[in-house]
């Protein structure tokens, strides 16, 4: 079946620091990739998207990449701020595109 | 502003008291959604609609039933509510099935 499989958490980073969140996943056919943002206290937020192989979401300096070839999504950022301070959820939708298929999130903890 | 609105934003209840948590978009989307959200289980879709009077099942369906009367209104229902079902609960909508859904701010709902 469906699967999201992301880098276990927390990531520290200090303030200006290189982003990295790693997903793959796992699906049949040719799913839809998304990141969602949960800030504190809210739900979640589409961040970026990505509909087919070789396509680049883009949102707010984050970056993610479609990668069939290696069945990767992952999140990039190139200067992180305090504000980015989040749990993101790496996420597919299925084939019928009835659900989305979310990872377990990964806690990002950003300090000045 | 285009938005989901949930209500309420909190509950506390007790085993067996018939409940509803209301849900309502501003965006004339035809898909919506209901997932629970569980610490180690990550987001996990109880019950979705394509459109109005079409409900169907997602992965954890039991002990819920849904409606969608409008097309703005997707209410979750727990008619005998267990310890079991204390969630934090977010309903999402989208224009159709496949694209990016936009989530309202959630219920965290406690059972007693």
């Amino acid at each position: 079946g469906n699967s999201v499989t992301q880098m276990e958490g927390p990531v520290t980073l200090s303030e200006e620091a290189f982003l990295t969140i790693n997903c793959t996943y796992t699906a049949t056919g040719y799913p839809s990739l998304f990141w969602y943002v949960q800030y504190p206290g809210e739900g979640l937020q589409l961040l970026l998207k990505a509909t087919k192989a070789d396509d680049k979401g883009s949102n707010k300096g984050f970056e993610a990449t479609y990668r069939k070839e290696t069945t990767s999504f992952h999140l990039e950022k190139g200067s992180v701020q305090v504000s980015d301070s989040a749990v993101y959820f790496c996420a597919l939708s299925d084939q019928a595109g009835t659900a989305l298929i979310f990872g377990k999130g990964t806690t990002l903890s950003v300090s000045s | 502003e285009a938005q989901v609105t949930q209500n309420p934003r909190y509950l506390i209840t007790v085993t067996g008291k018939k409940l509803t948590v209301t849900c309502s978009q501003n965006m004339n989307h035809e898909y919506m959604s209901w997932y629970r959200q569980d610490p180690g289980l990550g987001l996990r879709q109880i019950y979705y609609s394509m459109n109005v009077e079409v409900t169907d099942k997602g992965d954890v369906p039991e002990g819920y039933k849904v409606s969608r009367k409008e097309k703005r209104n997707f209410p979750l229902i727990l008619e005998s509510p267990s310890p079991n079902q204390t969630s934090l609960y977010f309903c999402a909508s989208s224009p159709r099935t496949g694209d990016g859904q936009f989530f309202g701010p959630g219920t965290r709902l406690t059972v007693l």
